[in-house]
């Protein structure tokens, strides 16, 4: 059982290059988190998704877009890097009972993909 | 989203319990207290949730008081491997799609 999975976990780009980071969760959540952390800092919310199909914006969503065709997989893109988008960015996915059932919310996160840009 | 503040830092011993509060003063009455753990270079990690009065497991417990307004994270006879960064949540994760802010986080730090 691998959980969440981060792929590439690290990456260097130029300015204006582009470039897709891929969250893989074998758990069946249907809700999936993209967040970055800067150092020394916390994680902030990028953007989410509540099932396949979904998206929506979180606290810090411009510069970024992001896709779910499939449950499992959480895409998030970088149409044209900036030197501001250097950070660590994680993945999470979480399970919803969808208020049938009591549930913690409780997150999963992968271990993160380092991004430079340049 | 509530708002929550914690200390940014906090040092300790070895085998000392440790307590973190958080204040979170606009908590919605459906939200849930959650505190996660991360280590250098990984991802946060669950520790515990409550809504009111105390939770135990086998790593910590959280005393919520009555009004809902605070809550303390208790880590009993810490260790090295204790030192990370805690974090305090506070959300509906039941209808709100788990959408929580992180905030900073405290920095503990268990010195030997």
């Amino acid at each position: 059982n691998a959980g969440v999975t981060q792929t590439p976990k690290f990456r260097v780009l130029k300015t204006g290059q582009s470039m897709t980071l891929l969250c893989a969760q074998d758990m069946n959540h249907e809700y999936m988190y993209w967040y970055r952390q800067d150092p020394g800092m916390g994680l902030r919310l990028i953007h989410y998704s509540v099932g396949e199909g979904t998206t929506a914006k979180g606290e810090v969503p411009d510069g970024y877009n992001v896709s779910r065709l499939k449950k499992q997989n959480f895409l998030l893109g970088l149409e044209s890097a900036a030197p501001s988008q250097t950070s660590v960015y994680f993945c999470a996915s979480s399970w919803t009972s969808g208020g049938l059932l009591l549930n913690t919310g409780e997150l999963f996160f992968g271990e993160g993909s380092r991004l430079t840009v340049l | 989203l509530a708002k929550t503040t914690q200390p940014i830092s906090m040092d300790s011993y070895e085998g000392q319990e440790v307590n973190i509060t958080c204040s979170h003063n606009n908590i919605a009455t459906n939200d849930y207290i959650t505190w996660y753990q991360q280590f250098p270079s990984q991802g946060p990690r669950f520790i515990i949730q409550g809504y009111k009065t105390k939770v135990t497991n086998e790593v910590a417990s959280l005393f919520i008081p009555a009004d809902r307004k605070s809550s303390t994270l208790s880590l009993p006879r810490v260790s090295l491997s204790d030192t990370a960064v805690y974090y305090c949540l506070v959300g509906d994760y039941n209808t709100n799609a788990g959408k929580s802010t992180f905030g900073d986080g405290t920095t503990l730090t268990v010195k030997p």
